[in-house]
């Protein structure tokens, strides 16, 4: 079955340095690519998405980078926060069917050492 | 606007017991999800529904498992009899639905954090 390979499963930064999230998706016909914020006890949060018709988007501290041929995508952030800590999940998203169906990464726990 | 509704936040039930989710969406969105995250992994799709039909419910456990949506609004998800292992957060999620733009963005809800003894 189609699936989103999410690496690495835990990340250690300085507060100050940036952390990067790495995502592979198999369904070439993705075409949404959302990421997503989950602190403890709380539900996802929507922090920045991507289209499969653009390369890359920035958001403040954020930025997302799609490389459609490699069928994998990117979370970047920099100047990290000890806020920023949390666990991170890429989805990659497809229209099928009439609707939109998800499949999500396995997570990534990141730590922000002040 | 309100964010996606759900209750209970917590539930502890012992096993073969029966237990109900409620999730209310945000208000116009036709898409809702429920999902099953057990700990240390992604979200995992339980049941899709657009309006108040189902779309996907594939990976339901309908031996024990089932939800509705009535009037395409409000839904709710049933376990009887939970096991052990639907020990979980399960999560709702609503998108609005149109054919472009951002009808896919998916909005998430709190969770409820089920625990069966």
């Amino acid at each position: 079955g189609e699936n989103v390979e999410q690496h690495p499963s835990t990340l250690s930064v300085q507060e100050g340095d940036s952390a990067v999230i790495k995502c592979t998706y198999s369904d070439s016909a993705s075409n949404y690519f959302p990421w997503y914020k989950q602190e403890l006890g709380k539900g996802p949060q929507l922090i920045i998405d991507i289209r499969s018709n653009v390369g890359e988007k920035k958001d403040q501290r954020i930025a997302v980078t799609l490389n459609k041929t490699a069928k994998h995508f990117s979370l970047h952030i920099t100047e990290t926060q000890p806020e920023d800590s949390a666990v991170y999940f890429c989805a990659a998203s497809t229209y099928d069917g009439g609707t939109y169906k998800y499949i999500f990464g396995t997570g990534t726990r990141l730590k922000v050492l002040a | 606007e309100a964010g996606v509704a759900q209750s209970p936040r917590y539930k502890i039930i012992e096993k073969r017991q029966s237990v109900a989710f409620w999730c209310n969406p945000i208000s116009g969105h036709a898409t809702l999800y429920w999902y099953q995250q057990i700990l240390g992994q992604g979200p995992k799709l339980l049941i899709q529904f657009q309006n108040n039909g189902v779309v996907d419910d594939s990976q339901l456990p309908k031996d024990r498992f089932s939800a509705e949506r009535l009037k395409g609004v409000d839904s709710t998800l049933k376990i009887q009899p939970a096991k052990l292992e639907d020990s979980a957060v399960y999560l709702c999620a609503s998108s609005p639905w149109t054919s472009g733009g951002s009808g896919d963005t998916q909005y998430f809800g709190p969770g409820t954090r089920l625990t069966v003894l």
